[in-house]
């Protein structure tokens, strides 16, 4: 079955640590986005890819960084420049940029220890 | 700016009872507009989405919406709603410059018995 794979579902940050969030696809498709959706704010963006080797900064990308050295994958960090990570991250992926639909990964909730 | 406003942050119907969420949008240019639903600690699933032509359009799971350019308004609608359909539905709107999507805050639908 096509789709996108998130993991791990749940991860823990401790103080100070970076994390990496995985975001596989198997739909062929050039853009990938990562956001995060917090309790009563909906989604916000923060970085995307419209092709390998090339991403944007979306809306909140201080703290975060990406890479998308393969088509398939599109792995966030966490850094600890990010001083309140706690949130639901959800990972997208659309066969191009303009005016095309983007379908959801099932998402990765991160916890701070 | 682009923003979408989800007046309604909570709502409670009963089975069998009839749905409107409304989504209103304020965009220069003409949008392309979305509904996703999410279940808790999921992914978002597409419902339907406009990006030009008939005004009303049908999604999965007997969900329909009516883009209204008057009334910067693209409601979603379902004729009875079943205890399955208790979830978050988010409406979004896509620049057709940028691809980028922006999301309502979220409406959740609590199903009576």
């Amino acid at each position: 079955d096509g789709g996108i794979t998130q993991s791990p579902k749940y991860l823990f940050r401790k103080e100070g640590q970076n994390v990496t969030l995985s975001c596989e696809q198997n739909l062929n498709h050039d853009a990938m986005y990562w956001y995060r959706q917090d309790p009563g704010q909906g989604l916000r963006l923060i970085y995307y890819s419209q092709i390998v080797n090339d991403f944007q900064k979306g809306d909140i990308a201080e703290g975060y960084s990406v890479s998308r050295e393969k088509k398939e994958s599109f792995p966030l960090t966490v850094t600890s420049a990010q001083k309140n990570p706690t949130a639901f991250y959800l990972c997208a992926s659309s066969s191009g940029l303009l005016r095309e639909t983007q379908y959801f990964g099932p998402g990765t909730r991160l916890l701070v220890l | 700016a682009q923003s979408v406003t989800q007046p309604d942050i909570h709502i409670t119907v009963s089975e069998g009872a009839s749905l409107e969420l409304r989504c209103n949008y304020s965009y220069g240019a003409t949008p392309y507009l979305f509904w996703y639903v999410q279940s808790p600690g999921q992914g978002l699933q597409l419902l339907l989405k406009y990006f030009s032509g008939d005004t009303l359009v049908q999604g999965i799971k007997g969900f329909e919406a009516e883009f209204k350019r008057s009334q910067s308004s693209f409601n979603l609608r379902k004729p009875s709603v079943h205890w399955s359909d208790a979830a978050e539905y988010f409406c979004a709107v896509g620049s057709s410059n940028t691809g980028k999507l922006i999301f309502g805050q979220g409406t959740t639908l609590q199903v009576k018995p």
